[in-house]
């Protein structure tokens, strides 16, 4: 199997903080992951496509100076929320690609709440 | 661009009887992989079934297979005997195949359907 793990899986921060979030690859190396965001109850929203050793490529709307990915090695991948506000509350969801398989394995998740 | 649309919020089933959600997506590209998730309520994403859009057959796992109509780009999940454990929410997903393009190995989601089952 493969595994991917995310790290914290709940956090509360207050507003105007920064917070990380770390997505790991247990088991294999991962030169793409991806971060979404989640709301209650909605679907995932890709948020950036992280690839190790370059930029991270965000998609339309988000914003690249607020959240801050970093793939520094094949098994790492961060996401750091920058000057956080209640309306950044949401669930973080980290997944990777094993070389060139078709499918995506997940991380379980990181609650983020912004008081 | 791809996009991938789920009609239904929310379906019920009794346990032991077979429900059938729904995806239509829509894309320009011959070659794909089309999926469905599963996310309990732990919210841990789990791969239930894919579909090679190069494939004729139609994919199935255990209780679970797929009616997939290429040309009509319908992609229905089926789920036989259900379950208690069979209650969550399920997306279904486009992949491109195409390396070169800037989508590649990117996930698009549909809505997501909340499946209920009843004892």
């Amino acid at each position: 199997g493969a595994v991917v793990s995310q790290h914290p899986s709940w956090v509360i921060c207050k507003s105007g903080t920064s917070v990380k979030i770390e997505c790991r690859s247990l088991d294999f190396q991962a030169t793409t992951m991806f971060w979404y965001r989640q709301f209650p109850k909605q679907s995932l929203m890709l948020m950036a496509t992280s690839n190790e050793g370059s930029k991270a490529t965000y998609e339309q709307g988000v914003e690249k100076d607020k959240f801050l990915i970093n793939h520094a090695s094949l098994t790492l991948s961060t996401l750091t929320v920058t000057s956080a506000h209640p309306e950044d509350s949401s669930f973080y969801i980290c997944s990777a690609n094993k070389g060139q398989g078709y499918e995506q394995y997940f991380g379980p998740g990181t609650r983020l709440t912004v008081t | 661009a791809q996009t991938v649309t789920q009609s239904q919020p929310e379906m019920s089933v009794q346990e032991a009887e077979t429900v059938t959600l729904s995806c239509t997506y829509d894309t320009s590209e011959s070659d794909y992989y089309l999926f469905w998730y599963k996310q309990p309520p732990s919210r841990q994403m789990i791969l239930v079934i894919r579909q090679e859009a190069y494939k004729q057959q139609n994919a199935t796992e255990n209780r679970f297979s797929v009616n997939f109509q290429k040309a009509a780009k319908s992609f229905s999940l089926k789920i036989s005997d259900s379950q208690l454990g069979d209650a969550a929410m399920y997306f279904c997903a486009y992949r491109s195949t195409n390396a070169g393009g800037t989508s590649y190995g990117k996930l698009t989601f549909g809505q997501g359907t909340i499946l209920t089952v009843h004892p």
